[in-house]
């Protein structure tokens, strides 16, 4: 089962921030948080990652709690094309498997 | 640098036959993993090979195999097809499989079980 409770829709209004939450409450101090993102249909794509300092990169920033329990992830400026479905991941130590939850459907509106 | 590639992109098949998905990652990467998308499980985890060795494997049944070639290159196998079959399955890679490097994913295959 996946270790990550997101909500299952957001909406977000084209150019603003979109911050979208996750809780991962029962975090090993070994595991990372991923994102990951799926437009309908394709493969997901990776998004960001961190362990316990906050990070960005040219997509998004995550923003991880001091006790690690929750994160947030930020889209800066959302546009149309992030529309999509957000996957938080607490990625297991020693293990390419990722397991997905239901993530959260962000809509950007014109 | 070319991305993830999976073939066929659509496959229909009748319940009984056998399927065989491929999938070459990312040149360089030694680690690919594979994915079942259905409506109602969401993403599952098949299974994932690193150095032609299956390390890792997901709760599906026998019926699901899959296998690594030297080059990396990476094939499942799905016997006796059955409805439920039907899906979207993904293939991931990732350079080094040691469990932090980002992991990239193919378009996938839609496999449609009538």
């Amino acid at each position: 089962d996946a270790k990550t409770t997101q909500p299952p829709s957001m909406d977000c209004a084209e150019g603003r921030a979109a911050n979208l939450p996750c809780n991962h409450s029962t975090i090993s101090g070994n595991e990372y948080v991923y994102w990951y993102r799926q437009i309908h249909s394709q493969g997901p794509q990776y998004i960001i990652h961190g362990l316990k300092n906050n990070e960005t990169n040219e997509m998004a920033s995550l923003i991880i709690t001091e006790d690690r329990k929750s994160s947030t992830l930020i889209l800066p400026h959302a546009t149309l094309r992030d529309t999509a479905v957000y996957y938080c991941i607490v990625r297991q130590g020693g293990s390419e498997k990722l397991v997905f939850g239901k993530g959260t459907k962000l809509t950007v509106n014109p | 640098k070319a991305g993830v590639t999976q073939t066929p992109r659509y496959l229909i098949k009748t319940r009984g036959q056998q399927v065989t998905l491929s999938c070459s990652p990312i040149s360089g990467h030694r680690s690919v993993s594979w994915y079942q998308q259905t409506p109602g499980q969401g993403l599952q985890f098949l299974f994932e090979y690193f150095s032609e060795t299956q390390r890792n494997k997901g709760n599906f049944p026998g019926r699901f195999s899959g296998r690594q070639f030297s080059n990396s290159r990476s094939e499942m196998n799905v016997s006796t097809l059955e409805l439920g079959d039907s899906a979207l399955y993904l293939c991931a890679s990732s350079f080094e499989g040691n469990s932090y490097n980002e992991q990239f994913f193919g378009p996938g295959t839609r496999l449609t079980v009538l």
